[in-house]
């Protein structure tokens, strides 16, 4: 079975960090890139960060850029979130999603987008003081 | 920045009736990068569309999407119980890149 199981979230205070782990399972999970999406009590959905399958091509929402850092182990089938300088307004359910696309012309630029197709059921980070 | 507006807000229709869901895009989105996502109350997204048109595995052939440049739809042929959720549309976008998602039509049961 596919599975996304995602861990690490709780309760910090502003301007401290958080680490966010995703372990994969069901799939070969570095034929894939691999995204963070969050959704904020009540809110929609946003993209905060995507990573190839090799870590060599990363990206990040503005909203996030010089605080949070997206990486992955191949050899442990996990995809991590370390983020720093939280605030207020990272708080959220955070869901590692699967990226559709494998093999070539796939993140970041991808000729063809088969949407996120896997997704965890999230861990809650509650940035409050 | 492409926006992504959904419309309507808030869908209220009847098991049986047809349902179809609007994403407008603020400039014209490739086709190839347009994709619809599903989500019940308490659960994770569930992906539907990709490439406008083509379903994803394992969805009903009740969901159809379709549309192009910057108007996009997502039908729902015949409503069953479990199609009342939270609809998403969301593209992809290279330059920046993003992964951009419209503020969700909720479908309701009237």
């Amino acid at each position: 079975e596919v599975q996304l199981v995602e861990s690490g979230g709780g309760l910090v205070q502003p301007g401290r960090s958080l680490r966010l782990s995703c372990a994969a399972s069901g799939f070969t999970f570095d034929d894939y890139a691999m995204h963070w999406v969050r959704q904020a009590p009540g809110k929609g959905l946003e993209w905060v960060s995507g990573i190839s399958w090799n870590s060599g091509s990363i990206g990040y929402a503005d909203s996030v850029k010089g605080r949070f850092t997206i990486s992955r182990d191949n050899a442990k089938n996990s995809l991590y979130l370390q983020m720093n300088s939280l605030r207020a307004e990272d708080t959220a359910l955070y869901y590692c999603a699967k990226d559709g696309c494998s093999g070539g012309s796939c993140y970041p630029k991808y000729y063809y987008y088969y949407g996120m197709d896997v997704w965890g059921q999230g861990t809650t980070v509650t940035v409050s003081s | 920045e492409i926006v992504l507006t959904q419309s309507p807000g808030t869908l209220s229709l009847s098991p049986g009736e047809r349902a179809t869901l609007s994403c407008r895009a603020s400039q014209s989105v490739s086709s190839s990068y347009l994709a619809w996502y599903q989500q019940k109350p308490g659960q994770a997204p569930r992906l539907l569309i990709y490439g406008a048109s083509s379903r994803a595995t394992g969805i009903p052939d009740r969901f159809s999407g379709s549309g192009s440049g910057t108007d996009f739809t997502l039908t729902i042929s015949r409503l069953e119980p479990e199609d009342f959720a939270v609809y998403y549309c969301q593209q992809y976008g290279s330059s920046p890149l993003m992964y951009t998602f419209g503020q969700g039509t909720k479908l309701e049961i009237k």
